[in-house]
């Protein structure tokens, strides 16, 4: 069974730094794109970054370029987001996602079919 | 970005109801629509992708439809457990942005 198990999270000053792993398991791992969503308190979803399956693409959200960068070891089936310059406003739950690509049913689909349990950062002085 | 409204934002409906939702882009994503489903202190979950295609052990209660801007997710006959928040997702573009969420709850 896919098993995405998120760690790192705690709490930080405003303007340090985190780093973010996802352990994944139960999968290909180097076949999947993957990204990281994240939820702010009684709030609702971002998607936050994502990377394609080698990490020769990465993407990001307006509200973390240039502080969070995301990547992928998948010689060890792990995901990462390094998170830089953090802000009071990046306070949330962070959950990875797998991503699915490909045809089911004759229509072509993108979907995050998996989710971490996710990890709570909290930016706080 | 695609922008994605969903409404209503809050809903109360009680068991054996039938409940639509509907979620609009601010353009055309095709069918590139996601639904998911999410309890409290939970991950979410996802309900149907492409717009209509019901993700493999959701109940058939469950339905999607809709294409371009306009889309819906119904849920026939609710039962307890579907008392949740649902959001839509476009993945048609990047960043692949949600819906603002709609919470179902019990009459």
């Amino acid at each position: 069974e896919v098993q995405l198990l998120e760690s790192g999270g705690g709490l930080v000053q405003p303007g340090g730094s985190l780093r973010l792993s996802c352990a994944a398991s139960g999968f290909t791992f180097s076949s999947y794109a993957m990204s990281w969503v994240r939820q702010a308190p009684g709030k609702g979803l971002e998607w936050v970054a994502g990377i394609s399956d080698s990490a020769d693409s990465t993407y990001y959200a307006d509200s973390v370029k240039g502080r969070f960068t995301i990547s992928r070891d998948n010689s060890k089936d792990t995901l990462f987001l390094q998170m830089n310059s953090l802000r009071a406003d990046d306070t949330a739950i962070y959950y990875c996602a797998k991503e699915f690509r490909g045809y089911r049913y004759g229509r072509y689909s993108i979907y995050f079919d998996w989710w971490g349990q996710g990890t709570l950062v909290t930016v706080s002085s | 970005d695609i922008q994605m409204t969903q409404s209503p934002s809050s809903l109360s409906a009680s068991v054996g109801d039938r409940v639509t939702i509907t979620c609009r882009a601010s353009h055309s994503i095709n069918n590139y629509l996601n639904w998911f489903q999410q309890k409290p202190g939970r991950a979410p979950k996802v309900l149907i992708y492409a717009a209509s295609n019901l993700e493999s052990g959701v109940p058939s209660r469950f339905s999607g439809s809709g294409s371009g801007t306009d889309f819906t997710l119904t849920i026939t006959s609710l039962q307890r457990e579907d008392f949740a928040i649902y959001y839509c997702q476009q993945s048609y573009s990047t960043p692949n942005t949600f819906g603002q969420g709609t919470k179902l709850e019990i009459k």
